[in-house]
């Protein structure tokens, strides 16, 4: 079956450095793409990763290893804004996104 | 990487109307494009594949005559809502695949709220 795993809750403190780990099982695969949601919102793209690496954006990286099923985000000097809920989808080979049960993450001041 | 613009990024409108949302390829031409929907606390889910000058083909279960999805051109889609209700409002993501790579991009979304 398809599957995607992701920590359930995260805590972190402000100005400090937090990585949220996703693992995938997917029939075959499109890419990995990483979204922000605040309560009541929609979703907001910060990623997508096809290739093995690292990809920088600012405050924001995210890695993927393919071979291992692998992808993380990684967010620095956080901010209590990052307060939010981070969801992990994979996108499969008929382009079905196949998401995870997200990652609530609190910052602490 | 290139760029998949979408547009509105959010708008609101009452029952019954039809609301258009597009989706363009800045910088490079796309021969597929996807329509995406998210459902309240599940996951996005595929609605529609459409390919440059040809009809859409849509997921099971998505009414073709509802969720209108024109491709007419390599950079540019576009999804109507026609006669749009509540049960419309949600969150709208269009993907478009490049045509010499294969390697496909994602506009941000488009949040619709039918009043």
């Amino acid at each position: 079956g398809q599957n995607i795993d992701q920590p359930t809750e995260m805590t972190a403190t402000e100005g400090a450095i937090v990585q949220i780990n996703c693992t995938y099982q997917t029939s075959g695969f499109n890419g990995l793409f990483w979204y922000q949601q605040h309560a009541g919102e929609a979703p907001t793209f910060l990623s997508y990763n096809v290739l093995d690496g690292l990809e920088e954006k600012g405050r924001f990286s995210s890695f993927l290893s393919r071979s291992k099923g692998y992808s993380y985000l990684l967010l620095k000097e956080l901010q209590m804004k990052d307060s939010a809920s981070y969801l992990c989808a994979a996108l499969d080979s008929n382009y079905q996104l196949i998401w995870g049960a997200g990652t609530k993450l609190i910052i602490k001041p | 990487g290139a760029v998949v613009s979408q547009h509105p990024s959010r708008v609101i409108c009452k029952s019954g109307t039809s609301v258009k949302i597009e989706c363009r390829s800045l910088d490079f031409q796309a021969t597929t494009m996807f329509w995406y929907r998210q459902f309240p606390k599940q996951s996005l889910m595929l609605m529609a594949t459409s390919n440059e000058g040809s009809k859409a083909t849509y997921e099971q279960g998505v009414e073709k005559d509802k969720f209108l999805i024109n491709h007419a051109s390599l950079t540019l889609s576009t999804l109507t809502v026609t006669s749009a209700h509540p049960e419309d409002s949600s969150f709208y993501i269009c993907s478009a695949r490049v045509r010499e790579s294969g390697e496909l991009f994602f506009g941000e979304g488009s949040r619709l709220t039918v009043l």
